[in-house]
C-alpha cells in the first residue's frame, strides 16, 4: 500500500539555520502531497502542496518541490523562526485513496 | 464558511464508561475523517465517510469504536465502554473530494482522558 516515510527528528534548530525535513513516499499512480503544521496545543493545519511532478508548494516562506524521479518532497526553509517551532507532516493523497500521513518530525528552533 | 469544529475540545472521563465526540465538518465538504493522535505519535486513521456513508472502517482499533454521519454533515465517533488506551487527541478532518486536487482541513481535536 501507500506509504510516507519522513525523518521523526526531534530536529533542533538555532534561529536563521536553514532547514531541511526528508519526505519520500511509495504510491501506486500519481498522488498528490502534502505539508501539514501543528503548533503547539493546536490542530494539524495545511502549509503546502503540489499535485504534480516538478510543481513547487510554498508558503511562509517554507517550499517544497514534487520530485516524481526520487519520489521525494523535502521540506526546506532558508532561515527559520522560534514561531516555526511545530511537528511537520508530509502526507499523500492518490485518487480514490485515503490520505496517508508520515510520523510526524519535531521541530524545535532555539533563540 | 467557518473552518472544521469539533466538541468537546476535552473530554475526562472514567474507565469503562461511553463517550461520543463531535465533528461539524466545514459546510459543503463531502468527505468527512477521523483520525487519532496519541501522545507523541503521528496520525492514525479510523474512519472515513463520503456523504452519509463509510467506504473505509479499516482503521477502527476495535468495535468498542463506531461513528456515524447524518444528512451528510455532522459526524459522531462513539467509544463505548472507553479504556485507559483509548486516551488521546481524536481529529476530525473534512474535504470536497475532487481526486487528486483534494486538500484536509482539520479541526482542532478533542483531548481524550480515560481515568
Amino acid at each position: 500500500g501507500d506509504s510516507v516515510t519522513q525523518m521523526e527528528g526531534p530536529v533542533t534548530l538555532s534561529e536563521e539555520a536553514f532547514l531541511t525535513i526528508n519526505c519520500t513516499y511509495t504510491a501506486t499512480g500519481y498522488p498528490s502531497l502534502f505539508w501539514y503544521v501543528q503548533y503547539p496545543g493546536e490542530g494539524l493545519q495545511l502549509l503546502l502542496k503540489a499535485t504534480k511532478a516538478d510543481d513547487k508548494g510554498s508558503n511562509k516562506g517554507f517550499e517544497a518541490t514534487y520530485r516524481k524521479e526520487t519520489t521525494s518532497f523535502h521540506l526546506e526553509k532558508g532561515s527559520v523562526q522560534v514561531s516555526d517551532s511545530a511537528v511537520y507532516f508530509c502526507a499523500l493523497s492518490a485518487y480514490g485513496q485515503n490520505f496517508v500521513f508520515g510520523p510526524g518530525t519535531r521541530l524545535s528552533v532555539l533563540p | 464558511g467557518a473552518g472544521v469544529s469539533q466538541s468537546p475540545s476535552n473530554k475526562v472521563t472514567e474507565k469503562g464508561k461511553d463517550v461520543e465526540l463531535r465533528c461539524d465538518p466545514i459546510s459543503g465538504h463531502t468527505a468527512l475523517y477521523w483520525y487519532r493522535q496519541s501522545l507523541g505519535q503521528g496520525l492514525e486513521f479510523l474512519i472515513y465517510f463520503q456523504g452519509n456513508s463509510a467506504p473505509d472502517k479499516s482503521g477502527l482499533p476495535s468495535d468498542r469504536f463506531s461513528a456515524e454521519r447524518t444528512g451528510g454533515s455532522v459526524s459522531t465517533l462513539t467509544i463505548q465502554r472507553t479504556q485507559q488506551e483509548d486516551s488521546a487527541v481524536y481529529l476530525c478532518a473534512s474535504s470536497y473530494r475532487t481526486g487528486p486536487q483534494e486538500t484536509q482541513y482539520f479541526g482542532p481535536g478533542t483531548r481524550l482522558l480515560v481515568l
